[in-house]
């Protein structure tokens, strides 16, 4: 069975430019989380969707938006790039009514210069 | 202030030693606790998950201890082996669907 992917792998942008990652869940997850991970940081949560919808998010600006489609695969997209954006985005399904285990994806690694 | 605390922030072991990882948290209520290992530029991984009635669990070479009352938790690693090297993530889960609360993790790096 595969597992959380995500695209692309790397992706080097310049500031003001936009950047838009892919993710297709497990298999029968509903749910797709969003994280962000600067270099030597933490997990910090983005983004939950589940069902097409957004659930939750975290303490990022509006220019960090995403979606769900009807698959329950998802899109982040971040407009206006800045250098502090440079991280590597994670993304996890689960099953809705047990969420307690994240399966996540490889990550996208975001560069921007 | 992050709801969940880890220490040591990092640490040195040879290899065969073993080492105890440490979580502190005020997520409350509380659901369950989780550790995840993350291997460099790799996602995480689940070791193991601690519910409010368990004390211990047990995962190979990876032991982890709850203790709900005072709201710690430890990951003890025994005969550490060199693919031990990653960032161990202590995750907590309140009653808030989908905003766990992530630890900023050990990183752990063990030499022959």
């Amino acid at each position: 069975e595969a597992g959380v992917t995500q695209s692309p792998t790397h992706l080097i942008k310049t500031r003001g430019q936009q950047a838009t990652l892919r993710c297709s869940p497990i298999s029968g997850h509903t749910s797709v989380y969003w994280y962000q991970q600067a270099l030597g940081l933490g997990l910090q949560f983005l983004l939950w969707y589940d069902e097409g919808e957004e659930r939750n998010r975290g303490n990022f600006p509006p220019r960090f938006s995403g979606r769900q489609f009807p698959n329950y695969s998802s899109e982040l997209n971040v407009n206006a790039l800045e250098l502090e954006d440079s991280a590597l985005y994670l993304c996890a399904s689960s099953f809705y009514v047990e969420p307690g285990e994240l399966f996540f994806g490889e990550g996208s690694r975001l560069t921007v210069l | 202030k992050n709801q969940v605390e880890q220490s040591p922030q990092s640490l040195i072991i040879l290899e065969g030693k073993n080492c105890t990882l440490q979580c502190n948290y005020t997520v409350s209520p509380f659901s369950n606790l989780r550790w995840y290992k993350q291997d460099t530029g790799r996602g995480p991984v689940s070791l193991t998950i601690m519910t409010f009635s368990e004390n211990t669990k047990s995962n190979g070479r990876y032991t982890a201890t709850l203790d709900a009352d005072t709201k710690q938790s430890s990951l003890h690693i025994t005969a550490s082996q060199l693919s031990d090297s990653a960032s161990y993530i202590c995750v907590v889960r309140g009653d808030s669907w989908g905003k766990l609360q992530f630890g900023a993790g050990t990183q752990v790096v063990v030499t022959p």
